[in-house]
């Protein structure tokens, strides 16, 4: 199974802040990841696909980077609707495997 | 739009049979991987398995012995069975669209809990 790994794990910012997670892939996955924001209650929402594709009705302050082992998602000026747990999903090889995600809190 | 709703007893006992449906409505199931992914309390994300349109399935190989996905698209449902359950195996369950580009749409989710 390809492991991937997120970094922080948890992470504190305030609202209007510059936000970057970072996740790693156990081999390369090419641009295979996707990146999934979930608030508490609620199933997972889909962001970024291919590593660097906004999802349809997401806002432009979400982007992705990255290929291969490394991967980045930033939010470039934090919403009070942002504070949430975050995921990246590698797509290359099945067993699809999730990172451990990342809990974004309020500063 | 398309909406995904799971449904499924809440409660199980250990060794009994988990049976999830999950009904797809808005939209059509051809030409779509359908998933299963579960969530227990307080943790992250487990990928179950898929099952395509044309009934051809993928497994995630930690459950594969006591997982069965079947699919219905003239009702528009697609189902998951998970025997011999124990305690470890109580999770929110979340049926899922999507494979490559990433999982686009899904239900709500359902509670499972396996308890004696």
């Amino acid at each position: 199974d390809i492991q991937m790994t997120q970094s922080p794990s948890s992470l504190s910012a305030s609202v209007g802040d510059r936000v970057t997670i970072t996740c790693r892939a156990s081999q390369s996955i090419s641009s295979y990841l996707n990146w999934y924001q979930q608030k508490p209650g609620k199933a997972p929402k889909l962001l970024i696909y291919a590593a660097s594709s906004l999802q349809s009705g997401v806002p432009s302050r979400f982007s992705g980077s990255g290929s291969g082992t490394d991967f980045t998602l930033t939010i470039s000026s934090l919403q009070p609707e942002d504070f949430a747990t975050y995921y990246c999903q590698q797509s290359y090889s099945t067993p699809v495997t999730f990172g451990q995600g990342t809990r974004l809190e309020i500063k | 739009q398309v909406q995904l709703q799971e449904s499924g007893p809440g409660l199980l006992k250990p060794s009994e049979t988990l049976s999830l449906t999950c009904t797809v409505s808005g939209g059509s199931m051809s030409s779509y991987f359908w998933n299963w992914i579960r969530q227990p309390p307080g943790k992250g994300l487990e990928w179950i398995g898929y099952i395509y349109f044309n009934g051809n399935t993928n497994y995630n190989p930690s459950l594969k012995s006591r997982v069965t996905m079947s699919v219905d698209t003239s009702q528009n449902q697609f189902s998951l069975r998970l025997s011999s359950v124990t305690a470890a195996d109580t999770a929110v369950y979340y049926c899922a669209r999507g494979y490559g580009p990433g999982f686009g749409h899904w239900g709500q989710g359902t509670l499972v809990t396996v308890s004696s």
